[in-house]
């Protein structure tokens, strides 16, 4: 099974409504991150946890929401979607006593109509 | 200047020739860096990390790190086709801020 999975893989939603992507982790990592991915523009960061109780905005963080349910879960909300929200999202984890690498999930493809 | 900058590409190759990528990033403190590799539509996936000054080798791959000119490099020896794909830098960080990527394509 793979260790960092997200939920849904792929999503059509329309202007307005809110939505929610999962990510779980069996990795045991106490660090999560939301990125997403457009064309052009790189990896850009959303939001970032470093523990259960900790939760930071990242570059690009308007728009967005997020939760920290358990060490293990990290869920990235849209309140009200919008087309310029379609992309490719990613979650990902990281140990920082293991260095800090990150390790990433499938992603889920968005599309706001 | 941009925090992390890599050679735009797209850059290609025959099979069997060397495929070199570059890095140069603005953060001093950095003590860990990563390359990422990204097929299209997947996820990025870390093959190689580097801490420490000079070079790295892993199979095919060599990372180079010079932390006094804020520059790191991927070698890819004897490239293969399944090499062609986009790749990441990323300077270790609290946040970690990727490159945009260089795209890679190994011509058979």
């Amino acid at each position: 099974d793979a260790d960092v999975t997200q939920t849904p893989r792929n999503r059509i939603t329309k202007t307005g409504k809110r939505i929610m992507l999962e990510c779980s982790q069996t990795k045991g990592h106490d660090r999560m991150y939301w990125y997403r991915q457009d064309p052009g523009l790189g990896l850009r960061l959303i939001y970032y946890s470093f523990d259960v109780k900790d939760i930071n905005k990242g570059e690009i963080s308007d728009g967005y929401s997020v939760s920290r349910q358990a060490q293990a879960k990290f869920s990235l909300s849209l309140e009200s979607a919008i087309p310029n929200q379609t992309a490719l999202y990613f979650c990902a984890t990281s140990d920082w006593t293991g260095g800090d690498e990150q390790y990433f999930g499938p992603g889920t493809r968005l599309t706001v109509t | 200047q941009k925090e992390v900058e890599q050679n735009s590409g797209p850059l290609s190759v025959p099979e069997g020739a060397i495929a070199s990528l570059n890095c140069t990033y603005s953060d001093r403190v950095s003590q860990s860096f990563f390359w990422y590799r990204q097929y299209s539509g997947k996820s990025p996936e870390l093959i190689m990390s580097i801490y420490s000054n000079g070079d790295k080798e892993d199979g095919r791959f060599t990372a180079q790190l010079n932390k006094a000119s804020q520059y790191v490099s991927l070698l890819i020896r004897d490239s293969q086709p399944s090499d062609s794909a986009t790749y990441l830098c990323a300077p270790g960080s609290e946040k970690l801020v990727f490159g945009k990527g260089t795209k890679l394509t190994v011509n058979p």
